[in-house]
């Protein structure tokens, strides 16, 4: 079946600097990737929706300036948290639409981020 | 807007105990919906969906029916399997628009002992 591959699985920044976290369809051309974002006990919220060659579409009160979505290929989109604070920390995961399979979505194993 | 509520875990069982996880939706319309389930270390997997009322979605012995009138969709399996140890979230996607984001719930929790 078709893989999302995300990286890193977790990592550990102090505040004030920038992580990057990639999200790559290994096996199946991705028109269009999203960004979840879960804090503990809460539900998967929705950031942002991104379409290749496209800006990314943000949800409300998600700060895209903060928040920066990169979706140059068919096959790799990135968010990079920057000027990462405390209260950034979470999860986050991404998924991917088959261009080809509509309505099916596939998942990253997603990113637990602690910013110090 | 759209919303979904489940069950709040960890649910404890004994393997081959009878498993259900409780799921609640708010939307317009007929929207789809899924329940996805997450292995420890692995993305989140589409366990089975419904598209319709009355429909049920089964996969790996579970089973879970799109009920409109109490606009539920509980997962059921009659015997856990350690191997079942897991998050499951609940999911729906609207009914029209031609989105398919999905919603999700928070996720349960699942943890069957030997």
């Amino acid at each position: 079946g078709a893989v999302v591959s995300q990286h890193p699985s977790w990592v550990i920044c102090k505040s004030g600097t920038s992580v990057k976290i990639e999200c790559r369809s290994l096996d199946f051309q991705a028109t269009t990737m999203f960004w979840y974002r879960q804090f503990p006990k809460q539900s998967l919220m929705l950031m942002a929706t991104s379409n290749e060659g496209s800006k990314a579409t943000y949800e409300q009160g998600v700060e895209k300036d903060k928040f920066l979505i990169n979706h140059a290929s068919l096959t790799l989109s990135t968010l990079t948290v920057t000027s990462a604070h405390p209260e950034d920390s979470s999860f986050y995961i991404c998924s991917a639409r088959d261009r080809g399979i509509g309505e099916k979505l596939f998942f990253g194993s997603g990113t637990q981020l602690s910013v110090l | 807007g759209n919303s979904v509520t489940q069950m709040e875990g960890p649910v404890t069982l004994s393997e081959e105990a009878f498993l259900t996880i409780n799921c609640t939706y708010t939307a317009t319309g007929y929207p789809s919906l899924f329940w996805y389930v997450q292995y420890p270390g692995e993305g989140l997997q589409l366990l089975l969906k419904a598209t319709k009322a009355d429909d049920k979605g089964s996969n790996k012995g579970f089973e879970a029916t799109y009920r409109k009138e109490t606009t539920s969709f509980h997962l059921e399996k009659g015997s856990v399997q350690v191997s079942d140890s897991a998050v499951y979230f609940c999911a729906l996607s609207p009914a029209s628009g031609g989105s398919y984001i999905p919603t999700f719930g928070r996720g349960t929790s699942l943890i069957v002992h030997p």
